[in-house]
């Protein structure tokens, strides 16, 4: 699987869109795209995940470069509940029996 | 659908104590996984099982064992307890079949070894 760089941390307003970046480079044809948050202490918890075309769910947007070597995630109106770590993940389709390396990821804060 | 639930959600041990952490999921999941998170430290996969019947291990098993009996349980040993394994855990689980893996996160255990 890929490896990942995200900046450690970000701050947003409250109300105002939060636009996570990911490096991922060295991705290749089949791997996948994932995003994941922890907020506080939970579990973390699944976003939205994209190969190529840009994504959207109820949650956020994904955003991929045509090289497929950085993406971004979109959260449009970023709340306070939104403050929390984001990991950006690489992982093949069908590999590896699923699984995920969680790096540092970038801790997001949601200022009002 | 109650999702990926963990049992107990706390729980103090003295060291070389045994305990068993138990993992339930409830959306005929084939992927199940246990992680343990270190404070201010991103996960780390300990063990893993793709089916009833089968497990395997992940970046740091040693100390753990596991067992999957049954397709929706998952469950996490610890036979010594040392105070290196205070922790807190995550159990998750996925569904193999469509070849993504989107995990799915219980709510933890948080361990204290004394």
């Amino acid at each position: 699987d890929a490896k990942t760089t995200q900046p450690p941390s970000m701050d947003c307003a409250e109300g105002r869109a939060a636009n996570l970046p990911c490096n991922h480079s060295t991705i290749s044809g089949n791997e996948y795209v994932y995003w994941y948050r922890q907020i506080h202490s939970q579990g973390p918890q699944y976003i939205i995940h994209g190969l190529k075309n840009n994504e959207t769910n109820e949650m956020a947007s994904l955003i991929i470069t045509e090289d497929r070597k950085s993406s971004t995630l979109i959260l449009p109106h970023a709340t306070l509940r939104d403050t929390a770590v984001y990991y950006c993940i690489v992982k093949g389709w069908n590999t590896n029996a699923g699984k995920s390396t969680f790096g540092d990821g970038t801790t997001l804060t949601v200022k009002p | 659908n109650a999702g990926v639930t963990q049992t107990p959600k706390f729980r103090v041990l003295k060291t070389g104590q045994s305990m068993t952490l138990l993992c339930a999921q409830d959306m005929n999941h084939e992927y199940m996984y246990w992680y343990r998170q270190d404070p201010g430290m991103g996960l780390r996969l300990i063990h893993y099982s793709v089916g009833e019947g089968t497990t395997a291990k992940g970046e740091v098993p040693d100390g753990y064992n596991v067992s999957r009996l049954k397709k929706q349980n998952f469950l996490l040993g610890l036979e010594s307890a040392a105070p290196s394994q205070t922790s807190v855990y995550f159990c998750a689980s996925t569904d193999g079949d469509r070849g993504t893996y989107e995990q799915y996160f219980g709510p933890g255990t948080r361990l204290t070894v004394t």
